[in-house]
């Protein structure tokens, strides 16, 4: 059973330039959510996807956009990308019962952009 | 969201316990106490969850008073592969759980 899976691992881009991330839940989640995190501090929430709507926003701008595809991946799309974009991008998966409840949330290995 | 207070770095000697404890005061009803262990460039891994009193798995326990404004996580018999951040989080396991991630504690498990 594959856990969540990220793709790029790692990524370079220059200032000004567009970025996609994507990520594929853990097998049986439904739900995903985006997490940056800079070096040296905790990951920071995004936003969160839930039957293909963008369910809960963290506080960052509106140049990072996101989607979910009926299969439940997700893409993180970052726009116009500043040099403090840099950092490792986590996806993370959970599921949520009829109640729900959600279990815990399986994070996937990341995505390091560098934006120069 | 209720914030959460633990220290920031810890060291220890390898083959001790090692106690990491969390302080949330405004923490609410439906939340439940959360910690996530995260290695250099990989996601965070959760650990352990748990809502009141003590919770036991293979990697750890989880101790939590009656108020539930603490909690301590207990690392038994630790090893140098356990040297990680360990973050403490309060989670709503309603609806849209977004997790607020603090800066965690740095744990250095020396040998």
């Amino acid at each position: 059973d594959a856990g969540v899976t990220q793709s790029p691992t790692h990524l370079i881009k220059t200032r000004g330039q567009q970025v996609t991330l994507r990520c594929s839940p853990k097998s049986g989640h439904d739900t995903v959510s985006w997490y940056q995190q800079a070096l040296g501090q905790g990951p920071q929430f995004i936003f969160q996807y839930y039957e293909e709507e963008e369910r809960q926003r963290g506080n960052f701008p509106d140049r990072f956009s996101g989607h979910q595809f009926p299969n439940y991946s997700s893409e993180l799309n970052v726009n116009a990308l500043l040099l403090g974009d840099s950092a490792l991008y986590l996806c993370a998966s959970s599921f949520q019962n009829r109640d729900r409840m959600n279990t815990e949330a399986f994070f996937g290995q990341g995505t390091r952009l560098t934006v120069v | 969201l209720a914030k959460t207070t633990q220290p920031i770095s810890m060291d220890s000697y390898e083959g001790q316990e090692v106690n990491i404890t969390c302080s949330h005061n405004n923490i609410a009803t439906n939340d439940y106490i959360t910690w996530y262990q995260q290695f250099p460039s990989q996601g965070p891994r959760f650990i352990i969850q748990g809502y009141k009193t003590k919770v036991t798995n293979e990697v750890a326990s989880l101790f939590i008073p009656a108020d539930r404004k603490s909690s301590t996580l207990s690392l038994p018999r630790v090893s140098l592969s356990d040297t990680a951040v360990y973050y403490c989080l309060v989670v709503n396991q309603t609806g849209a759980n977004n997790l607020f991630f603090g800066t965690g504690t740095r744990l250095t498990v020396i040998p």
